[in-house]
């Protein structure tokens, strides 16, 4: 099993870049790295996916070195609103092993 | 499509009750993910099923935890007899592909055992 690797918490303040990034030294070959975002009384919701190289979408960017052994989450200018526990996940549903590691806790201030 | 849907929201019982969790996942999809989450321990995998069958549980904790999916529409994760231990939301996620990693959850349950 993959096992990933996250800083427990980052602070941050509005209008900032944040990177938050995870480490996952045994990545399988198939494996996807995915990423969820999570608020208080709420099930974790995907923000962004990605196998190799950079992907971006309209409120992320996932960028992925050639190794594949770590990945880069990138939040650009973030609001309160991003203030949530991030959780990097690899692997792909049908081995059914999809583990939730600690998470990042991310506390955006005014 | 309402997503996946999970019932009760809300669930408090007394020790040693029977639990019943019921969890739809998207539509027409045969694959479902349970999870616990509490804050000693964050997110749990328990079980995994893949057209119907329960192909992983490894993670369920004991034999008073079972689960069923007797078609794609319906699942259950049964806990009997509840112990206080088992207060914990509880969640259930749809694979959106097989050969990804991305999850649709629900909105969980949160269990109360007193």
């Amino acid at each position: 099993l993959a096992k990933t690797t996250q800083p427990i918490s980052m602070d941050s303040y509005e209008g900032q870049e944040v990177n938050i990034t995870c480490s996952h030294n045994n990545i399988a070959t198939n494996d996807y790295i995915t990423w969820y975002q999570q608020f208080p009384s709420q099930g974790p919701r995907f923000i962004i996916q990605g196998y190799k190289t950079k992907v971006t979408n309209e409120v992320a960017s996932l960028f992925i070195p050639a190794d594949r052994k770590s990945s880069t989450l990138s939040l650009p200018r973030v609001s309160l609103s991003d203030t949530a526990v991030y959780y990097c996940l690899v692997g792909v549903a049908n081995t059914g092993k999809l583990i939730f590691g600690q998470g990042t806790t991310l506390q955006v201030k005014p | 499509d309402a997503g996946v849907i999970q019932s009760p929201r809300h669930e408090v019982t007394e020790m040693g009750q029977e639990v019943t969790l019921r969890c739809k996942p998207i539509s027409g999809h045969n694959s479902l993910f349970w999870y616990r989450q509490t804050m000693m321990r964050g997110l749990e995998l328990l079980i995994y099923f893949n057209n119907n069958v329960p192909i992983d549980d490894s993670g369920m904790p004991e034999d008073r935890f079972s689960a069923k999916m007797p078609n794609a529409s319906f699942s259950t994760l049964k806990i009997q007899p509840s112990e206080p231990r088992d207060s914990a939301v509880y969640f259930c996620a749809s694979p959106l592909r097989g050969d990804t990693g991305e999850l649709f959850f629900g909105e969980g349950s949160r269990l109360t055992v007193l």
